[in-house]
């Protein structure tokens, strides 16, 4: 069974640094073609894609906010953490890590998301 | 980035009628990479079509996906009650990956 499960704080300040750690069962990150991806979705509104990372260490960030993200990966611990630098309020919303495979372009499984919220 | 645009922003049906649901894109999208999820309140998304066509594991064959190049259909032949969600359609044929702003179904 696959399962993905977010976890990090629930609030951060202005500027702060987030760091989200999703934590998967069910597959090996090891394993040929496995894939873990960073979308968020503010309160009311769409997804976006944020950052992904394979199975190879092959990595990939949303280019519009490339600057601030930063997709790692433990294998040991089946784990994939991403920070997000100089939080601000508009990067509330939740955050959820789902699987994709490599040659895909889909999510097949989720994560049940965190909600972030910035705010001093 | 390709932009998808989602069309209509609601759709107000009743329990038994067929829903199509439209997502168009800025610039030509591979069929192999267009997906469909549904999203109820308090939930991640689900993942229904991939490849325009296909249904995810479990996914009712009430739920169908067709199109090519830049215009692409999620059809749910006869709405359950269960249907009423938020569906996004996203692309993944160009970094970075995007989704369409969503099409509710509510209930009419």
């Amino acid at each position: 069974q696959v399962t993905l499960k977010e976890s990090g704080p629930v609030l951060v300040k202005p500027t702060e640094t987030l760091t989200l750690t999703c934590s998967v069962s069910g597959f090996s990150l090891n394993n040929t073609n496995m894939g873990v991806t960073w979308i968020r979705q503010p309160p009311g509104k769409a997804l976006e894609w944020l950052a992904h990372i394979f199975w190879d260490d092959e990595k990939s960030y949303n280019s519009s906010l490339q600057t601030r993200l930063t997709i790692s990966k433990d294998t040991s611990k089946s784990q994939v953490v991403l920070t997000m630098t100089n939080m601000d309020p508009v990067d509330t919303g939740t955050y959820f890590c789902a699987r994709r495979l490599h040659g895909s372009g889909h999510f097949d499984y989720w994560g049940q998301g965190t909600l972030v919220t910035v705010s001093s | 980035e390709i932009v998808l645009t989602q069309s209509p922003g609601t759709l107000s049906l009743s329990p038994g009628e067929r829903a199509t649901l439209s997502c168009r894109a800025s610039e030509v999208v591979s069929i192999s990479y267009l997906a469909w999820y549904q999203q109820k309140p308090g939930q991640a998304p689900r993942l229904l079509i991939y490849g325009t066509s296909n249904r995810a594991t479990g996914i009712p064959d009430r739920f169908s996906g067709s199109g090519s190049e830049t215009d692409f259909t999620l059809t749910i032949s006869r709405l359950e009650p269960e249907d009423f969600a938020v569906y996004y359609c996203q692309q993944y044929g160009y970094s970075p990956g995007t989704f369409g702003q969503g099409t509710k179904v509510e209930i009419k």
